[in-house]
């Protein structure tokens, strides 16, 4: 079955890189989907963070798009997040998830556990 | 971006009873390709992760009890869970997937009355 894993530092200091892996297990990122990041920042609602193809096509969310980079390395199958210039607002539990429709906007059938990253000097 | 509004934000059900949140889009998300609704509802515990229970908001995904059922179209949906049982304790979240960016909705606490 189709398993996801974020890994990478829970802190990070204010205006330094956010950067996490999502390594799948169970499906090969190149068979197709579309591979995405999520998250929650402690006690509230979820955020679309961005959508990678396994192509390298990405698809970013405007409120982020400047500070996010998404990439994916097929021969790992893994994908990867970088979140710049952080600061306490970026503070949140992030998701990697896998859709189920084939389309890029879609429904989140597959998701990691969530790694929680915090923001503090 | 659309917004997706809940209600209500929490709320307490007996063990048998029908819970039912509402879900607004700002705009329609009836998708153009297929004429169906691009409407997803999640049940979240504490301390997991999401978990897809329904998609083009009223398509239950494998597993799911068929006492959950979405509804709606246009701009307004609805989750039902009838039958509330003590493993239905969770926040429940709407979520558009018609147009980037996805957009979700702020959630609906449902606990035992």
């Amino acid at each position: 079955q189709v398993q996801l894993q974020e890994s990478g530092p829970g802190l990070v200091k204010p205006s330094e890189t956010l950067s996490l892996i999502c390594t799948v297990s169970g499906y090969s990122i190149s068979s197709g989907y579309y591979w995405s990041w999520i998250r929650q920042p402690p006690g509230k609602g979820l955020e679309w963070i961005g959508t990678i193809y396994h192509s390298g096509s990405t698809y970013h969310n405007p409120s982020l798009e400047s500070r996010v980079t998404l990439s994916v390395d097929t021969s790992e199958n893994q994908f990867s997040l970088k979140l710049s210039s952080v600061t306490a607002a970026d503070t949140a539990v992030y998701y990697c998830a896998r859709e189920i429709l084939g389309l890029r906007n879609s429904a989140y059938g597959y998701w990691g556990q969530g790694t929680l990253v915090t923001v503090s000097s | 971006d659309i917004v997706m509004t809940q209600s209500p934000d929490s709320l307490a059900v007996s063990l048998g009873e029908r819970a039912a949140i509402n879900c607004k889009s700002s705009q329609s998300v009836l998708h153009s390709s297929n004429n169906k609704n691009c409407l997803a509802w999640y049940q979240q515990e504490p301390g997991h992760p999401p978990k897809l229970l329904i998609s083009w908001a009223s398509t239950r995904e494998s597993g799911v009890p068929d006492r959950f059922s979405g509804s709606g179209s246009g701009t307004d949906f609805t989750l039902t869970i009838t039958s509330l049982q003590a493993e239905d304790v969770a926040v429940y979240y709407c979520q558009q997937y018609c147009s980037s960016p996805l957009t979700f909705g702020g959630g609906t606490k449902v606990e035992i009355k």
